[in-house]
């Protein structure tokens, strides 16, 4: 079947303390891309990548880290969590001809 | 930034009716996009318009775009109440590329 898989699906941890939330894809997309949704203020883009090694920022990159080396994965890295990234965190995927994404099923973060 | 937004923000009608939400943008585009999405999954893609298209069909939604107005509605018909969700569009614009613009969403909820 194929999918945007991302792991976990929630996720309680501390202010400072490294996670990483994974993301892979069995499509053989080149698109990826990490959003953050909050109540009020919709789907906001942290990151994206064109392809293997090609990442850039979104509209809210600051405290997020992003790694493309291979063609299906695409982690999110907060080095240093803090409250104000609670949120719902969705990868998603999309052929560079298609333009529809395809969305994981999402990762509920909360940083206390 | 977010471009699309949607109106209204949250309908609530009887099974069996029809729901209308309309979406608006501020640049030109080369498609819009709408997803829906249940209850904190993720989203899933409902149909592609492209810039050239006036209406589209696909099962029990139609969409229409009106490139003059810098608008589109998505309409629902004969609603059910599993199609009680949120309902977002998205653009290509202002980004080009793959990335996209969401809007802040409209929550529909079909009373049975």
């Amino acid at each position: 079947e194929a999918q945007v898989t991302q792991n976990p699906r929630y996720l309680i941890t501390v202010t400072g303390k490294k996670l990483t939330v994974t993301c892979s894809q069995n499509m053989n997309h080149e698109y990826m891309s990490w959003y953050r949704q909050d109540p009020g203020l919709g789907l906001r883009q942290i990151y994206y990548s064109m392809n293997v090694e090609v990442t850039d920022k979104g509209d809210v990159p600051e405290g997020y880290k992003v790694s493309r080396k291979e063609k299906r994965n695409f982690p999110l890295i907060l080095e240093s969590p803090s409250p104000n990234q609670t949120s719902l965190y969705f990868c998603a995927s999309s052929a560079l001809t298609a333009k529809s994404y395809t969305f994981g099923s999402g990762t509920r973060l909360t940083v206390v | 930034s977010q471009q699309g937004e949607e109106d209204p923000q949250a309908l609530s009608i009887q099974e069996g009716e029809n729901a209308t939400m309309n979406c608006s943008y501020k640049t030109s585009i080369n498609n819009l996009q709408w997803y829906r999405q249940n209850s904190g999954r993720g989203l899933v893609h409902l149909i592609l318009i492209r810039s050239n298209e006036r209406e589209k069909h696909s099962g029990r939604l139609r969409v229409t775009l009106d490139t003059s107005k810098k608008s589109s509605s998505l309409l629902i018909t004969a609603s059910r109440a599993a199609d009680t969700a949120s309902y977002f569009c998205a653009t290509d614009a202002p980004y080009g590329n793959n990335r996209l613009a969401f809007g802040k969403g409209n929550q529909v909820v079909v009373i049975p």
